[in-house]
């Protein structure tokens, strides 16, 4: 159990760039959640993967964000013209499927991003 | 609209006393509430969980109590060390969408030695 691992940790970037964040799960994790955090907020949920298919997507999520999980493996969470208001903590969750209801999500150490 | 309220928003507490963080919930379909603790620089942690067929569970010096009729439940971090100087987060998740948690605002401890 290496972790679930996020690049980069810290992204700075001027309005209206686009900039890819990657996750790497727990390799036997089926399931993968993108979650933001603010300062001072607890996490906010943002999207869902089984394997490749993204079955849930937050109305956080507005369509300048795109999240991909290729091949049911790492994911990639896009986001396109930034606005300063993207300014957060990119938080990537793996969790196994269990079957049971009793989720545990095992979190990434996040990417900070800055939009200047 | 914040689905899990927390509270307080910061706690100093001395090295040995009781730690006392607070979570209320709306949403009487959440069936499981899980504690998540997060150190700086790093993602939240599981840090224990209850369901609420129980009032109480403790695992070591974390207890998790449940009180279902008030739609309440809290972290009690008994004899409290430096070490467990984190921001706490309670959450909250549905029976028939398991996959999305509502996390609470957080609350930074600070145990002093």
């Amino acid at each position: 159990d290496t972790g679930v691992s996020q690049n980069p940790r810290h992204k700075i970037t001027k309005r209206g760039q686009n900039v890819t964040f990657r996750c790497d799960p727990i390799s036997e994790h089926n399931r993968l959640y993108w979650y933001r955090q603010t300062l001072g907020q607890g996490p906010e949920f943002l999207t869902y993967f089984q394997n490749e298919a993204q079955l849930e997507k937050s109305r956080l999520l507005s369509d300048r964000f795109s999240a991909e999980r290729p091949k049911g493996s790492f994911s990639t969470l896009e986001i396109q013209r930034t606005e300063q208001g993207d300014s957060a903590m990119y938080l990537c969750a793996s969790s196994p499927l269990t079957g049971g209801h009793n989720e545990k999500l095992f979190f990434g150490s996040g990417t900070q991003l800055s939009v200047l | 609209q914040q689905q899990v309220k927390q509270s307080p928003q910061s706690l100093i507490v001395q090295k040995g006393g009781i730690s006392i963080i607070n979570c209320a919930y709306e949403n009487t379909a959440f069936d499981y509430f899980p504690w998540y603790q997060q150190f700086p620089g790093k993602g939240p942690a599981l840090l224990i969980a209850i369901r609420p067929d129980v009032s109480e569970k403790k695992e070591g010096r974390f207890t998790i109590s449940f009180n279902k009729s008030a739609k309440q439940f809290s972290l009690h971090i008994m004899d409290s060390q430096p070490g467990d100087s984190a921001t706490y987060f309670c959450a909250a998740r549905t029976l028939y969408n398991f996959n999305k948690f509502y996390f609470g605002s957080g609350t930074k401890l600070n145990v002093k030695p």
